[in-house]
């Protein structure tokens, strides 16, 4: 199974900050790798898809990049609204496999 | 608009089944890869299955390999996962989603407690 780890494992940031997310993956997934955002009681939303695609009305603020094993999912100016768990997730071969998430809260 | 709203998740006693549905609006998704994620309270995602190509091409996680069976309707746009031999472990909200994980349902809790 392809193991995806992110860090940090949670993060705490101040409104306008920049925030950035890693996940690295055990192998190379191509571009397969989505970014989801989810908050408390809600289902994941997906934010960037195949690696650097901003799914159609997510703010542009969100940004994704990378390729083979490195991901990397920023924030360009963190907003209140931002507060959740962030996920990547690998969908190039099976099992589909997601990172344990980044927990992100604002200062 | 698409959505995507599973249903039939409950209690049940370890040992027993469950089915639950995904059903779709705004789309006709017969040819659509649909799969099966879980969150276990607390926890992160799983992926649970997959069902693509009309239901000719199936995929399961080994953690619930012959247990669970996905399979869809097309005349009812409804994909469905029958749970058998649930065990505590299998406790979860399950969502259904679509086209590459973009589109997810809200998600249905399957709860198996004694």
């Amino acid at each position: 199974d392809i193991r995806m780890t992110q860090s940090p494992y949670s993060l705490s940031a101040s409104v306008g900050d920049r925030v950035t997310v890693v996940c690295q993956a055990s192998q190379d997934v191509s571009n397969y790798v989505n970014w989801y955002q989810q908050k408390p009681g809600k289902a994941p939303k997906v934010l960037i898809y195949d690696g650097s695609n901003l799914e159609t009305g997510v703010p542009s603020r969100f940004s994704g990049s990378g390729s083979g094993t490195r991901f990397t999912f920023t924030i360009q100016s963190l907003q209140p609204e931002d507060i959740a768990t962030y996920y990547c997730q690998q969908h190039d071969d099976l099992p589909y496999t997601f990172g344990p998430g980044t927990r992100l809260e604002i200062e | 608009e698409v959505n995507l709203v599973e249903s039939g998740g409950g209690l049940v006693k370890p040992g027993g089944s469950l089915r639950l549905s995904c059903a779709a609006s705004g789309v006709n998704f017969v040819s659509d890869t649909i799969n099966w994620v879980r969150q276990a309270p607390g926890n992160g995602l799983q992926w649970v299955s997959t069902i693509r190509h009309g239901g000719s091409i199936i995929h399961y996680a080994d953690s619930v390999k012959g247990r669970f069976t996905i399979s869809r309707d097309h005349s009812q746009n409804t994909v469905y996962l029958q749970m058998n031999s649930l065990r505590a472990e299998d406790t979860a909200v399950y969502y259904c989603s679509r086209v590459g994980f973009r589109d997810w349902g809200q998600g249905t809790l399957v709860a198996v407690s004694s």
